[in-house]
């Protein structure tokens, strides 16, 4: 099975302060994801990767950067954390390739709530 | 850009009965994936169905089934017999089958499943 694994499952940080989220997974994907997800607004894309030190802005990348220097690990960084910034942060991994295609889904892992004071 | 809509944000069911959650999604695509996921509290995000745009049969997966009218734009998921453990936040998502390997979700649907 695919495992997918958040550093914190809950954070409480102070405005202003640089926090970072940690994701890893062990299946040798190449794509990785981090998400927000808000209530009524679902799961939006923060950033993604699809090797390792390539990255991808999503749909709200404002206020966020990511690092990926190994395959397996893919980092979120939010340099001068807002409370604006309080939800819940959701990694996913997903490989590339015809495989991909038959696997069609992506893995998620359990999620860290933030809150940002 | 796709965009996903779950118009229900909340639904409850009482158990054993059979709940139908909508999606609807806007594309202009031809060839793309369809998925529900459940989000149990506190719990994993994890896979209950997909559907694939070019098969025209409805997949079903044990209690789960889906309802895809392509040409609606519509991907609805049945849960038949449903059960206590159902209770979950559902999330319709869609995905391009040449455009990239980002998914697009909708708001989400919050299950109650009352005994």
């Amino acid at each position: 099975d695919v495992k997918v694994t958040q550093s914190s499952r809950y954070l409480v940080k102070r405005t202003g302060e640089k926090v970072f989220l940690e994701c890893v997974q062990d299946m040798d994907h190449e794509n990785m994801f981090w998400y927000r997800q808000d209530p009524g607004l679902g799961l939006r894309l923060i950033y993604f990767s699809y090797d390792v030190k390539m990255k991808e802005k999503g749909d709200i990348p404002e206020g966020y950067s990511v690092s990926r220097e190994k395959k397996e690990r893919f980092s979120l960084i939010l340099e001068s954390a807002s409370t604006n910034q309080t939800s819940m942060y959701l990694c996913a991994s997903f490989p590339s390739g015809v495989f991909a295609y038959q696997q069609e889904t992506q893995y998620f892992g359990p999620g860290t709530r933030l809150l940002v004071l | 850009a796709q965009t996903v809509t779950q118009s229900q944000p909340e639904m409850s069911v009482q158990e054993a009965e059979t709940v139908t959650l909508s999606c609807t999604y806007d594309t202009s695509e031809s060839d793309y994936y369809l998925f529900w996921y459940k989000q149990p509290p506190s719990r994993q995000m994890i896979l209950v169905i997909r559907q694939e745009a070019y098969k025209q049969q409805n997949a079903t997966e044990n209690r789960f089934s889906v309802n895809f009218q392509k040409a609606a734009k519509s991907f609805s998921l049945k849960i038949s017999d449903s059960q206590l453990g159902d209770a979950a936040m559902y999330f319709c998502a869609y995905r391009s089958a040449t455009q990239g390997d980002d998914m697009r979700f909708g708001a989400g649907t919050r299950l109650t499943v009352k005994p």
